[in-house]
């Protein structure tokens, strides 16, 4: 089936740095999503992403993340600079449209562990 | 508050038992629903959905769900596992007003033992 891929699937960076989480979403798909899930808790929803707007965000995407996909190309997130709150594991998401019945298409995830 | 909860974090059956996961859900109105499963080192793949009409619905590999509006459950369920099932199983659930926020239980990690 369409494949989601994330790249890294883990990166370790120091407290303060910027790090970029790359993803590559289904080719034909517009709507572009990213999920945190904190060790042993719920996944939970960041933000979503269509022609190059955020169109709903959620509490836990701080000032300190954005996104975008430049040219088509990957799907990022980045978060600058980051804390140690935001060791998770990120997941990228991307779907066809936007309505509640549609299928969204998950990338195995990045795990990032700030120090 | 809309919310999915999945009350079982760990579930071990042995291989060709029947299985049930567990999934209550709260929302106002009746929500798409959705069971997802992640095998290790994957990504969440959808095992089915349910959003309206025959409150049975048939996912892949056998597996189907039951949607209860009575008591607000999405109930997974397999008549025979077998070892490769072994993964985490995630329930989640949308608004039916176009709201792009899937809403995702704790998950539960099935352990088929041979």
């Amino acid at each position: 089936g369409p494949k989601v891929l994330q790249i890294p699937s883990h990166q370790i960076i120091d407290m303060g740095q910027m790090v970029t989480l790359n993803c590559d979403p289904v080719s034909n798909h517009l709507y572009f999503y990213w999920y945190k899930q904190i060790l042993g808790q719920q996944m939970e929803f960041l933000v979503n992403f269509y022609n190059g707007k955020v169109m709903e965000k959620s509490k836990l995407f701080k000032d300190q993340f954005s996104v975008e996909r430049p040219d088509g190309s990957y799907f990022t997130l980045k978060i600058q600079p980051t804390a140690l709150e935001d060791s998770a594991v990120y997941f990228c998401a991307s779907s066809l449209g936007l309505a509640s019945a549609e299928t969204l298409y998950f990338g195995s995830g990045t795990r990032l562990t700030v120090l | 508050a809309q919310s999915v909860t999945q009350p079982d974090a760990r579930v071990t059956v042995s291989e060709g038992a029947s299985l049930q996961l567990r999934c209550k859900y709260s929302y106002s109105g009746t929500p798409y629903l959705f069971w997802y499963v992640q095998y290790q080192r994957q990504g969440l793949q959808l095992l089915l959905k349910y959003y309206s009409g025959d409150p049975v619905v048939q996912g892949v590999n056998g597996f189907e769900a039951e949607f209860s509006k009575s008591d607000s459950s999405f109930h997974l369920r397999k008549a025979s596992v077998h070892w490769s099932d072994s993964a985490v199983y995630f329930c989640a659930a949308r608004g039916q007003g176009g709201s792009a926020k899937l809403i995702f239980g704790e998950g539960t990690k099935l352990t088929v033992s041979s």
